[in-house]
């Protein structure tokens, strides 16, 4: 059983939806991850938590709005979407024992998200 | 620019040893990592290298060389469920931050 949980495993939603994905590891980890992962593509970050503070947002559209309310939970709000977000979102956390750092990562089993 | 590159696909049969590589180009190296992924599933952590050498971890070992910017992922004894996608995954340096830099993956078909 992973120690990363994300909810819902599947979201169909229209371009004036908006939902929000959420994240809850139970390692004891204190950084966070949000992932983009599309198909013939590499792994896209979009956002760090690093001892509950954003440490990174790689030029995501404003559509997508994180929120870390404590270590233990991450959630990605989202809304007016486009097509082309269609993906799988993963969450993913770490321990981190300074700001920035990264150790290996431990991935939740993601978010099949498509948008009609 | 940062880049790494992996064969797209491969093919093995079971029982035998396939190697897969991993080229980098980054800004900085602090760190290699090979990853698992099942299709429809999350990644998972396979190993980890920082310095030169072999890391042997039962049936999978990973080799680095930081010189020649090069890593391989070898897997001995194949069986059919390791037929996944393996991600090679490079920790740089952006500014005072880590982050890693991720391969597209190599799908890995292992037939009876």
């Amino acid at each position: 059983e992973t120690g990363v949980t994300q909810t819902p495993r599947h979201l169909v939603m229209g371009m004036t939806n908006k939902k929000s994905l959420k994240c809850e590891q139970h390692l004891g980890h204190n950084a966070m991850y949000w992932y983009k992962q599309s198909a013939k593509k590499p792994l896209e970050l979009m956002f760090v938590y690093s001892l509950e503070e954003r440490v990174e947002n790689n030029s995501v559209p404003s559509r997508f709005s994180p929120e870390c309310p404590n270590s233990s939970h991450l959630f990605l709000h989202l809304h007016t979407l486009q097509p082309e977000d269609s993906a799988l979102y993963l969450c993913a956390s770490s321990q981190a024992f300074r700001q920035g750092d990264s150790y290996e990562q431990y991935f939740g089993p993601g978010t099949r998200l498509t948008v009609t | 620019g940062q880049n790494i590159d992996q064969p797209t696909e491969m093919t093995a049969t079971e029982g035998a040893i396939v190697q897969i590589n991993c080229t980098y180009q980054t800004s900085g190296f602090n760190g290699l990592f090979w990853y698992q992924q099942h299709a429809g599933e999350a990644p998972t952590f396979l190993s980890y290298n920082v310095l030169d050498g072999l890391e042997e971890k039962g049936r999978f070992s990973s080799f680095l060389s930081r010189s020649k910017g090069y890593s391989y992922l070898l897997l001995k004894e194949l069986q059919m469920k390791d037929s996944a996608s393996y991600l090679c995954a490079v920790r740089s340096y952006a500014g005072n931050n880590r982050k890693l830099i991720w391969g597209l993956g190599t799908s890995l078909a292992v037939n009876p």
